[in-house]
């Protein structure tokens, strides 16, 4: 069976902070793909990263960056120079290679960035 | 916009109805995915069609059933419905380039059963 956690339930910064959103995932598969997914207060779900577990070179978009260390099965996700628009709830989410449109997603980590 | 449309918005009918959720995917994707997103589960994948044929199957329930229509439009059907069927329930459709699959979000359904 596969598993996400996402111990940090909710987090809180001030504009400019940097912030890393924790993810650690178990699963059996020796293949597999990892994402993150963020919901804004509007509730809509917005796409951020697919990555496969044979890539573990760390991966960095504009602001974003996301550091995969499959020795300690996490995929973490860091907010670098934070604004109050990345005021969030983040997912992480796992599935199989062999079956990668069934996803795991953990409980989700809400982030509030404060001007 | 992300170019995935969903309908209804908003679902209100009672306890044991009948329901059927729609979802338009971008132009061109061929791939639809339905999840559902409740307080008690979180977000939950349900299942994936692709270009007309299931992918992959996760927590749906058999009172719930989905089809890929030709034109590639999806529609999620969910019966005997019961007071924890209340969510928001999300369509996705995606594209898959070099640099990996990428998905896009409709603006969800939030149904609610009284």
């Amino acid at each position: 069976a596969q598993k996400v956690t996402q111990a940090q339930t909710e987090i809180s910064v001030v504009e400019k902070e940097d912030v890393t959103l924790d993810c650690v995932y178990e699963t059996r598969d020796t293949t597999y793909y990892l994402f993150w997914y963020k919901q804004p207060p509007s509730g809509e779900l917005v796409f951020l990263i697919r990555r496969n577990s044979f890539d573990e070179q760390n991966e960095i978009s504009g602001r974003y960056s996301w550091n995969f260390q499959k020795s300690t099965s996490s995929f973490n996700f860091t907010i670098t120079a934070s604004q109050v628009v990345d005021s969030a709830v983040y997912f992480c989410a796992l599935s199989s290679y062999t079956n990668a449109g069934k996803s795991t997603f953990g409980d989700g980590t809400t982030l509030t960035v404060k001007p | 916009d992300s170019g995935v449309t969903q309908t209804p918005k908003h679902l209100i009918t009672a306890t044991g109805q009948r329901v059927t959720l729609r979802c338009s995917p971008r132009s061109g994707d061929l791939s639809v995915y339905w999840y559902q997103q409740s307080l008690d589960q979180g977000l939950q994948f349900l299942i994936q069609y692709y270009n007309g044929e299931e992918r992959a199957k996760g927590n749906i329930l058999e009172r719930f059933s989905a089809q890929q229509f030709p034109d590639l439009h999806s529609e999620l059907n969910l019966s005997s419905l019961e007071l924890g069927d209340s969510a928001l329930y999300f369509c996705a459709s995606s594209v898959v380039s070099g640099e990996g699959e990428t998905q896009y979000f409709g603006p969800g359904t939030r149904l609610l059963v009284l």
